[in-house]
């Protein structure tokens, strides 16, 4: 039974330029979440999907959007990227009504932006 | 609105010895809690939660936590350190019904001395 995937694994973009993670959740599960976790901070949270539709959204700028598949997949996209947006972008999944209220995380992916 | 302190951004403690990681919060409901664990270069491992019950929770690798109502706090406990146990610590809480968002603390370090 695989576990949270993501990819890439390492990014390196310029400032301006548009970026796009992607993950895949646990099996079984039926949501994604998206956290930033800058370093030496903890992660915060950025948004959720389920149900291929945006349900909480953290405070971000709408520079960060986001998809959810049918196959319950997901990706993060950032635009015009910023210095500041360099961290490990870490993908998370959970069953909305699974009980355990666990999420489940993946490797993340680390993001330079020069 | 939620929040998490994690006091002591850096905890050293011998082989052997008594570990204990702070964490208080504050929340406007009964929050569900939560102690992960992060090892460099990785994505975040449950290391145990309370959501309701029992308030002493028990989670893997030997490390316990105890959710005190009247102090706001969930400090994670391990009797005995080992080496491996050297990582950063993160506790998190989510607000029940709200779709499993989490919102983190800024992380604790642990160094284990030989």
């Amino acid at each position: 039974d695989a576990g949270v995937t993501q990819s890439p694994t390492h990014l390196i973009k310029t400032r301006g330029q548009q970026v796009t993670l992607r993950c895949s959740p646990k099996s079984g599960h039926d949501t994604v979440s998206w956290y930033q976790q800058a370093l030496g901070q903890g992660p915060q949270f950025i948004f959720q999907y389920y149900e291929e539709e945006e349900r909480q959204r953290g405070n971000f700028p709408d520079r960060f959007s986001g998809h959810q598949f049918p196959n319950y997949s997901s990706e993060l996209n950032v635009n015009a990227l910023l210095l500041g947006d360099s961290a490990l972008y870490l993908c998370a999944s959970s069953l909305i009504n699974g009980g355990t209220y666990e999420q489940y995380f993946g490797p993340g992916t680390r993001l330079t932006v020069t | 609105a939620q929040s998490v302190t994690q006091l002591g951004s850096h905890v050293s403690v011998s082989e052997g010895a008594l570990v204990l990681l702070r964490c208080n919060y504050s929340s406007s409901v009964p929050p569900y809690l939560f102690w992960y664990v992060q090892y460099p270069n990785q994505g975040l491992q449950l290391l145990l939660k309370y959501t309701t019950g029992a308030t002493l929770v028990k989670g893997i690798n030997g490390f316990e936590a105890e959710f005190k109502k009247s102090e706001t706090s969930f400090h994670l406990t391990k009797p005995s350190a080992h080496m491996s146990d050297a990582a950063e610590y993160f506790c998190a809480v989510s607000n029940p019904g709200a779709g499993n968002m989490l919102t983190f603390g800024g992380g604790t370090r642990l160094m284990v001395k030989p």
